[in-house]
């Protein structure tokens, strides 16, 4: 079984504030996806990175794949009441049915 | 967009009763769809891979008795929860493999599942 480790668990930042996320693991993954949850839905998708040390931005959202494809992270500039939400980082190796190895999850609560 | 729609959204039943969740892809078709459960402030667990035409594979630890899938159409996978019970209480979401260029998956709206 993969495991994904996301870190912190919960995170609590008051509007403006620069906020990072990681998500680390011993395996090598095809693909790495980043998702965001509300309460009472689905996880929404948000970036899929593929090629070792790949950035991608989305508005004031950055994420990074790591060289060896092993691990990611999320960094939110500037962050807004509207960036609150479960943030989730997900692995996924192509052989293996595109099956998703999910992290534990961030919480993470921005403050007005 | 590689919508997917799940109904009901949120079902409450008696004990011994069985429930049954509908996973549709709306404009896509989907050989493969995944179930999905999670608690609260958790993460999800995979339950089970759906394939249109075939049996669904189970993760370990899953009871494929307890949790019937059928995956009769392109765009239809459905769960049926047999004999609930209070533990069965869950978040249920599905999710399907869409036209992304990397074969991601997209989820359901997810179904809120409540066993008195």
């Amino acid at each position: 079984t993969q495991l994904l480790e996301q870190s912190p668990q919960f995170l609590s930042i008051q509007e403006g504030e620069n906020l990072t996320v990681y998500c680390n693991s011993s395996s090598v993954f095809s693909s790495l996806q980043w998702y965001r949850q509300e309460p009472g839905e689905g996880p929404v998708l948000l970036v899929t990175v593929v090629t070792g040390g790949e950035v991608k931005k989305l508005k004031r959202l950055t994420f990074q794949f790591g060289d060896a494809r092993k691990d990611s992270s999320l960094h939110i500039t500037a962050a807004q009441p509207g960036d609150t939400g479960l943030y989730l980082c997900a692995g996924v190796n192509y052989s293996n049915d595109y099956k998703l190895s999910f992290g534990a999850g961030t919480t993470v609560t921005v403050r007005a | 967009g590689a919508v997917v729609s799940q109904h009901p959204s949120r079902v409450i039943c008696k004990s011994g009763t069985s429930v049954k969740i509908e996973c549709r892809s709306l404009d896509f078709q989907a050989t493969t769809m995944f179930w999905y459960r999670q608690f609260p402030k958790q993460s999800l667990m995979l339950m089970a891979t759906s394939n249109e035409g075939s049996k669904a594979t189970y993760e370990q630890g899953v009871e494929k008795d307890k949790f019937l899938i059928n995956h009769a159409s392109l765009t239809l996978s459905t769960l049926t929860v047999t004999s609930a019970h209070p533990e069965d209480s869950s978040f249920y979401i599905c999710s399907a493999i869409g036209a992304g260029a990397y074969n991601e998956q997209f989820f359901g709206p997810g179904t809120r599942l409540t066993v008195l």
